[in-house]
């Protein structure tokens, strides 16, 4: 199995609301990402967890809250965001040990509507 | 982190042979080469990656310049399925080597 889940596949959140984001995978690995990528541009990098514990935070504001509970799970949680954060969250896993290989597998994406 | 230049759009028709060519003048000893690519309405799809040596594997192939500051994606018959956004991207494997850092990308269009 080498697939990336994401839950929800779409969310529409207002400015005051609280929601949270879901990434799944069951290959094994130890990494796990987030990143965040608006219409036409490039994924640009959010978080990056290694063994559970956070290891990169790419000075990313603080009403984006990321959780990693176990090896197969990682979370964003999402309060007060601002229109501007309406954009496709991707989740990406890959062996922490990258080295030579630096595949990273991406879900699908959670496609965000602030209003 | 060192930066890649690529295209920003190009086509081709298909069944034949595509190259998708990226700059990386200012990469380093330890930066490996990647590429992956983005499907319509889908996440990034890592397609090949090489240090020094040319590449190959089912999906395509990268040609990577004598003093690599440059390479060529090589897709050697193109599908419709193969539109896509092609990105070029050095990763740096000191550290772990955890981070991408994608670019513009290039935006291929495939014709019939």
């Amino acid at each position: 199995d080498t697939e990336v889940t994401q839950t929800p596949k779409h969310l529409v959140m207002g400015m005051t609301n609280k929601k949270s984001l879901k990434c799944e995978q069951h290959m094994g690995h130890r990494a796990m990402y987030w990143y965040k990528q608006k219409a036409k541009k490039p994924p640009e990098l959010m978080f990056v967890y290694s063994y559970e514990k956070l290891s990169i935070n790419e000075s990313v504001p603080s009403r984006f809250s990321p959780e990693c509970p176990n090896s197969s799970l990682l979370n964003l949680h999402l309060h007060a965001l601002q229109p501007e954060d309406s954009a496709l969250y991707l989740c990406a896993s890959s062996l922490v040990e990258t080295g030579l290989t630096g595949e990273q597998y991406f879900g699908p994406g959670t496609r965000l509507t602030v209003t | 982190d060192a930066k890649t230049t690529q295209p920003n759009s190009m086509e081709s028709n298909e069944e034949e042979p595509v190259h998708l060519p990226c700059n990386h003048s200012t990469i380093s000893g330890t930066d490996y080469i990647h590429w992956y690519r983005q499907l319509p309405s889908q996440g990034p799809e890592y397609v090949i990656h090489g240090l020094t040596s040319n590449v190959n594997n089912r999906m395509a192939s990268l040609a990577i310049a004598e003093d690599r500051k440059s390479s060529t994606l090589i897709l050697h018959r193109a599908t419709l399925r193969d539109a896509a956004v092609y990105y070029c991207i050095l990763r740096d494997v000191t550290g772990g080597g955890n981070k991408l850092t994608f670019g513009t990308g290039t935006q291929l269009k495939v014709e019939l």
